[in-house]
């Protein structure tokens, strides 16, 4: 099956700052990747995501990077601000499996203000 | 319009008791999954219902099984409860089972077994 891998576990930026986080999969057959921001006491809740048929895609401060030769891909947020301080879950999932994500093991994301 | 809507948001069960857990899909979705997400760790994948079927499941157990109802609405149910079934369950909608767009997380059910 899918297998996940998210780098770091954990990362502090001074407010204003870039953060960026990495995520490898191992199943060549995925081709959607979410990310998730997870805040203390709520459920995961999607902050953009990217289909292997693109190698970017940006949004305002949060960009997301798609390598499908090399099988990473990555999340991107500048200007941090205090706010984005919370534990960010990348995932992927194939067509014929559904919705089902397979999810990364997550990253404490703490700015600093 | 109300999103994903778990119940309860908390709950403490002995070892071996059962439990059931549930979830009231977003308005407009007719599938709903479920994940258990331990501490410190990412969500796990359960199984995924549609018309009151399980269409996927993940490497859990028998000991978990689920229900959908008629109006989308599901249930997660645990029997033999043991210390590692500790942990945040979550539930997530869409609508039909291979869709990723709008794919919505609810709050979730933090369950501790004691």
């Amino acid at each position: 099956g899918e297998n996940v891998e998210q780098h770091p576990s954990t990362l502090s930026v001074q407010e204003g700052d870039s953060a960026v986080i990495k995520c490898t999969y191992s199943d060549s057959a995925s081709n959607y990747f979410p990310w998730y921001k997870q805040e203390l006491g709520k459920g995961p809740q999607l902050i953009i995501d990217i289909r292997s048929n693109v190698g970017e895609k940006k949004d305002q401060r949060i960009a997301v990077t798609l390598n499908k030769t090399a099988k990473h891909f990555s999340l991107h947020i500048t200007e941090t601000q205090p706010e984005d301080s919370a534990v960010y879950f990348c995932a992927a999932s194939r067509n014929n499996a559904g919705n089902m994500l397979t999810f990364g093991g997550g990253t404490r994301l703490m700015v600093k203000p | 319009d109300a999103g994903v809507t778990q119940s309860p948001t908390h709950l403490i069960k002995t070892r071996g008791q059962q439990v059931t857990l549930r979830c009231s899909p977003k308005s407009g979705h007719d599938t709903v999954s479920w994940y258990q997400q331990a501490l410190g760790q990412g969500p796990q994948f359960i199984f995924q219902y549609y018309e009151e079927e399980e269409r996927q499941r993940g490497n859990f157990p028998d000991r978990f099984s689920g229900h959908q109802y008629p109006n989308y609405s599901s249930e997660l149910n645990v029997n033999a409860l043991l210390l590692g079934d500790s942990a945040l369950y979550l539930c997530a909608s869409s609508r039909g089972p291979g869709n990723n767009y709008g794919y919505t997380f609810g709050s979730g059910t933090r369950l501790t077994v004691v």
